[in-house]
């Protein structure tokens, strides 16, 4: 069966780097999607991706954020200079027309902020 | 915007047991609604929909949630729990008419003892 798969599994990271977490959507969707959850809280949605180009993002996603697809199967999510409150799981999700939106998740990208 | 309500951070039953997982939504007409669940080291596997017609919807393992309008609520049951249950889930809203991009509650970590 078809499988979203997110990359690293886990990062621990200093305060102040740069992070990039990657995701391998399902090979025939077209719309793609990074929600996180810091622990204890919702899972909240950051942005949605459709036809190379942000679709919808929330205001957790600031200017220290962005996506790119940057090869046709990868989607990345890039936290630039990282706080410590970006200490969070990171799920990466894809979704086609066909199936009412229904949303295919990772496995997610556990991130620690030191 | 739409929002959800998981008023339960833990449940804890028997297996064996019966359960029902609360989920209150807050929107305007009537939403997309979703049961999401993560199993330990997984990611969020949709266990069931709602989107129109019939209120009572069958999901996958012996699941079903019913979706009352009267009451703003999607609560999820099982007759009868089994170990494997032991996961946390979450309930999900979409808005109709846009991007429905799903909306989540905290989650309620499921317990099972034997």
């Amino acid at each position: 069966e078809p499988e979203v798969t997110q990359t690293p599994s886990h990062q621990v990271t200093q305060m102040g780097q740069e992070v990039i977490l990657r995701c391998v959507p399902i090979s025939n969707h077209l719309y793609f999607y990074w929600y996180r959850q810091i622990l204890g809280q919702k899972v909240e949605f950051l942005v949605s991706f459709y036809n190379n180009e942000i679709s919808e993002k929330s205001e957790i996603f600031d200017d220290q954020f962005s996506v790119e697809r940057p090869d046709g199967s990868n989607f990345t999510l890039k936290i630039r200079s990282t706080k410590l409150e970006d200490s969070a799981m990171y799920f990466c999700a894809s979704s086609d027309r066909t199936s009412n939106r229904e949303l295919f998740f990772g496995e997610g990208s556990r991130l620690t902020v030191l | 915007a739409q929002s959800v309500t998981q008023p339960d951070i833990h449940i804890t039953v028997s297996e064996g047991a019966s359960l029902e997982l609360r989920c209150n939504y807050s929107y305007g007409a009537t939403p997309y609604l979703f049961w999401y669940v993560q199993s330990p080291g997984q990611g969020l596997q949709l266990l069931l929909k709602y989107f129109s017609g019939d209120t009572l919807v069958q999901g996958i393992k012996g699941f079903e949630a019913e979706f009352k309008r009267s009451q703003s609520s999607f609560n999820l049951r099982k007759p009868s729990v089994h170990w494997s249950d032991a996961a946390e889930y979450f309930c999900a809203v979409g808005a109709r008419g846009g991007s429905y991009i799903p909306t989540f509650g905290r989650g309620t970590s499921l317990i099972v003892h034997p």
